[in-house]
């Protein structure tokens, strides 16, 4: 069974340093691109960035470059999303997702909630 | 990048009854090597991660409900839910995802009126 997995939710402060993590399991991590996904609180989808696990060559979304750090590690099957400098409007919830070449995001991490406040 | 467009934002419709959604492209997402439409559906409940609906503009996730049906090709589609149960309120989400960066619509509400 194919399972992507988030690490818990998560409070900062502005200004802190936060990575979290997106465990997959259930089919080859190499085999298949990672997303992150942010939902800010009654708000829709937006892509941040897309990464290949098997060489972890990533793209991010021109809003998004810069801001955000995209990383994987083959050995443990985990995707990761950092920011070295929270805002609080880096508040959100955000979720990881499988990019299935043909057929768009398939499976889905139950999502983490950040939350960056002073 | 790439804009997607849905309307209406929320549309209220009674047990029983069709609800249609619709969303267009900035751009054609029909690559002509193969003919697809690389446009998908999502489902998002409350409290909940989304959910692959339809792929290819109108195949189904396995699982699915046949209640649930898109057509389109180019830059205009439809999500067709054909009888809303109770259990189908959420938030609708077109996607495009022949471009990078994916993009989504900004969502349709669906409730039952």
């Amino acid at each position: 069974e194919v399972q992507l997995v988030q690490s818990g939710a998560e409070v900062r402060k502005p200004g802190e340093s936060l990575k979290i993590s997106c465990k997959a399991s259930g089919y080859g991590f190499t085999d298949y691109w990672i997303v992150w996904v942010r939902q800010m609180p009654g708000r829709g989808l937006e892509c941040m960035g897309i990464i290949s696990p098997g060489d972890s060559d990533t793209r991010y979304s021109p809003s998004f470059q810069g801001q955000v750090t995209i990383s994987a590690d083959k050995s443990i099957s985990t995707a990761h999303l950092q920011w070295s400098s929270l805002k609080a409007s880096d508040t959100a919830m955000y979720y990881c997702a499988r990019r299935h070449l043909l057929h768009g995001f398939d499976y889905w991490g139950q999502g983490t909630l950040v939350t960056v406040s002073s | 990048d790439i804009v997607m467009t849905q309307s209406p934002d929320s549309l209220a419709v009674s047990l029983g009854e069709r609800a249609t959604v619709s969303c267009k492209s900035s751009q054609s997402v029909l690559y002509s090597s193969n003919n697809k439409n690389y446009l998908a559906w999502y489902q998002q409940k409350p409290g909940q991660p989304p959910k692959l609906l339809i792929y290819w503009a109108s195949t189904r996730e396995s699982g699915v409900p046949d209640r649930f049906s898109g057509s389109g090709s180019g830059t205009d589609f439809t999500l067709t839910i054909s009888s809303l149960q109770a259990e189908d309120v959420a938030v609708y989400y077109c996607q495009q995802y022949y471009y990078t960066p994916q993009t989504f619509g900004q969502g349709t509400k669906v409730e039952i009126k």
